[in-house]
């Protein structure tokens, strides 16, 4: 059974660095071709794919944000992790994370919250 | 990065009703390799999104064959035949062709007439 589940802060200030967590299990993130996205969706607007990181450890990022955004997992391949530095309000949304190109499995979502 | 336009942008249907959601690309989804990597998704309220259609027109595994999907190139149309109304809520097309970025489109909410 394949589940992913995001973790995150729930709140931050603007201009901090926002660390974001997927932990996930019933696939290895080691099988050739397999990849993981981070998506976000501000309340009431669509999505926005953010990043990815894919088997062979390559990173993918929307050139929008590539420069605030750090993609990276751990040794075990059990977690995906996601930092977005200098928040602002913008940046306020719920945040996924999702299994292979065609984001066949979600996370259930972490809102968080850009305010001072 | 490509555009997808979904229209309409709200479609209201009652029980039964078969109903139609276009997707248009600004630049052809056919990849050098002969797939064409254009999914569907639904976003029920409250829930994530979850995969309906992958590549215009395989349904996944678990979903209704009231599903289905069609279209080339920069067209892709996904139906709906008697809608449920489990099937209430945001539909959106994402493609992975020229990924990445993945785009996503504006999404269309479906909703009880």
């Amino acid at each position: 059974q394949v589940t992913l589940k995001e973790s995150g802060p729930g709140m931050l200030q603007p201009s901090k660095t926002l660390s974001l967590t997927c932990s996930f299990s019933g696939f290895s993130l080691s099988t050739s071709g397999m990849v993981v996205s981070w998506i976000r969706q501000p309340s009431g607007k669509s999505l926005e794919w953010l990043a990815a990181i894919d088997w062979d450890g390559d990173k993918y990022y929307n050139p929008s944000l590539k420069s605030r955004l750090t993609v990276s997992k751990d040794t075990s391949n059990t977690q995906v992790f996601l930092k977005i530095t200098s928040v602002d309000i913008a940046d306020t949304a719920t945040y996924y994370c999702a299994r292979d190109g065609s984001f066949d499995y979600w996370g259930q979502g972490v809102m968080v919250t850009v305010s001072s | 990065d490509v555009v997808l336009t979904q229209t309409p942008p709200t479609l209201s249907a009652t029980i039964g009703q078969s109903v139609s959601i276009s997707c248009r690309s600004s630049q052809s989804l056919l990849h050098s390799n002969g797939n064409t990597y254009l999914h569907w998704l639904l976003q029920r309220p409250g829930q994530s999104p979850q995969l309906l259609i992958y590549s215009v027109s395989r349904l996944e595994s678990g979903v209704p064959n009231r599903f289905s999907g069609s279209g080339s190139g920069t067209d892709f149309t996904l139906k709906i035949s008697g809608v449920e109304a489990e099937d209430l809520g945001v539909y959106y097309c994402v493609q992975g062709t020229h990924a990445p970025p993945w785009t996503f489109g504006g999404g269309t909410k479906l909703e009880l007439k």
